[in-house]
């Protein structure tokens, strides 16, 4: 099946510092990438929708300037933790779609856990 | 506001019995809904699907009921083995096929060997 990779698959940081977590499609092109936020024991909340060469979409009450997210390319797209705080730790998982209509072509890649100490 | 809610956290059966997860959600516009399976340390994989339009698929050992009226759906699978040890989510999706969708928190299944 197709295959989604993230990196890093955890970090820790410092309060105030940035962090980008990469999404990469290994062996397909991702005309969209979704990136969610999960946090204990909560569901998977979409933070925004990216297509490649164009502005990334967010959900209501994701602050854009916060988490940018790049998608130069279609098999790449990166979203960057800014001036991160506590509050921002959580679980990143990105989700890539290879262009099909079907809701099942939709691959998710294995997250990556932020710690902002 | 949680659209998706899947209200038992964990589940536990004997290998080879029913193993049901229970999803249920709140927006009447939601037409698609889908299973996922996750490992540890691996992201969440596709295992099953429904249209709106049914209320029932099957695929081997996996079934999908949907409920409309109900707003619920289920997930059975019989029998379960060990392997199925994870944690299951449900999707559901909305017509507008932006490929957004919309989770509940999981239910961890563990099958007792």
């Amino acid at each position: 099946g197709a295959v989604v990779s993230q990196h890093p698959s955890w970090v820790i940081c410092k309060s105030g510092t940035s962090v980008k977590i990469e999404c990469r499609s290994l062996d397909f092109q991702a005309t969209t990438m979704f990136w969610y936020r999960q946090f204990p024991k909560q569901s998977l909340m979409l933070m925004a929708t990216s297509n490649e060469g164009s502005k990334a979409t967010y959900e209501q009450g994701v602050e854009k300037d916060k988490f940018l997210i790049n998608h130069a390319s279609l098999t790449l797209s990166t979203l960057t933790v800014t001036s991160a705080h506590p509050e921002d730790s959580s679980f990143y998982i990105c989700s890539a779609r290879d262009g099909g209509l079907a809701f099942e072509t939709q691959y998710f890649g294995p997250g990556t856990r932020l710690l902002v100490l | 506001d949680q659209q998706v809610k899947q209200n038992s956290p964990s589940l536990s059966v004997q290998e080879g019995r029913i193993s049901i997860l229970n999803c249920d959600y709140t927006n009447s516009m939601f037409d698609y809904f889908l299973w996922y399976k996750k490992y540890p340390a691996e992201g969440p994989t596709f295992l099953i699907s429904i249209s709106s339009i049914k209320d029932k698929n099957e695929d081997g050992r996996f079934t999908v009921f949907l409920n409309k009226s109900a707003k619920h759906l289920s997930l059975h699978i019989v029998p379960s083995q060990p392997g199925d040890s994870a944690v299951y989510f449900c999707a559901a999706a909305g017509s507008s096929n932006t490929g957004k969708l919309i989770f509940g928190q999981g239910t961890t299944l563990q099958v007792k060997p």
